[in-house]
């Protein structure tokens, strides 16, 4: 079962910031926040991952609370490439056979 | 580095016939590869996990004999959809876990581009 929770939807203006929050207040100590992404009928595409530290990457942002049960991704300057449906997972780092398991996501909708 | 492949991107066939779709990692070793099946409009969905050169352990729910897989060697994996049905038009994803020290982070999950199933 998925153990986050994410708005169903999002609008972003192109060139603008992406911020997609994502719940997930039951995180476990040694569990990560993964954020994947699916571009419309595409395989999901890793973006980035945090325990507790904020992280960047060269495609966004993580932001995750102090207590660990919110975070935010951020997409700094959306473009429309980056209408896709955004996932929240959390998972134990090295969880041998354990899978991602996805919720709903967001849909992010960038517009020009 | 870290590239899943999927063979065919997109199959139709005839009710009855049996779709085979192969999911390569191409520049890694596979340890464990899975399987997802996404409906439209919905999110994807594990089908089953499978280790190299052991059986697959299918989630609850997925007939084990309609939906073969094989994983034969550590770059391949095979999911057989046999007697398939249009109920079993789907988006077919595998994804592969590879070892320690590739991009992305240690032991992450990559996956393939997808197969589109469609049953007439």
């Amino acid at each position: 079962d998925a153990k986050t929770t994410q708005p169903p939807s999002m609008d972003c203006a192109e060139g603008r910031a992406a911020n997609l929050p994502c719940n997930h207040s039951t995180i476990s100590g040694n569990e990560y926040v993964y954020w994947y992404r699916q571009i419309h009928s595409q395989g999901p595409q890793y973006i980035i991952h945090g325990l507790k530290n904020n992280e960047t990457n060269e495609m966004a942002s993580l932001i995750i609370t102090e207590d660990r049960k919110s975070s935010t991704l951020i997409l700094p300057h959306a473009t429309l490439r980056d209408t896709a449906v955004y996932y929240c997972i959390v998972r134990v780092l090295n969880s041998g056979n354990t899978p991602l398991v996805f919720g709903k996501g967001t849909r992010l909708s960038v517009i020009a | 580095g870290a590239v899943v492949s999927q063979h065919p991107s997109r199959v139709i066939c005839k009710s009855g016939t049996s779709v085979k779709i192969e999911c390569r990692s191409l520049d890694f070793q596979a340890t464990t590869m899975f399987w997802y099946r996404q409906f439209p409009k919905q999110s994807l969905m594990l089908m089953a996990t499978s280790n190299e050169g052991s059986k697959a352990t299918y989630e609850q729910g997925v007939e084990k004999d309609k939906f073969l897989i094989n994983h034969a060697s550590l770059t391949l994996s095979t999911l057989t959809v046999t007697s398939a049905h249009p109920e079993d038009s789907s988006f077919y994803i595998c994804s592969a876990r590879g070892a320690r020290g590739l991009a992305g982070g240690m032991y992450e999950q990559y996956f393939g581009p997808g197969t589109r199933l469609t049953v007439t």
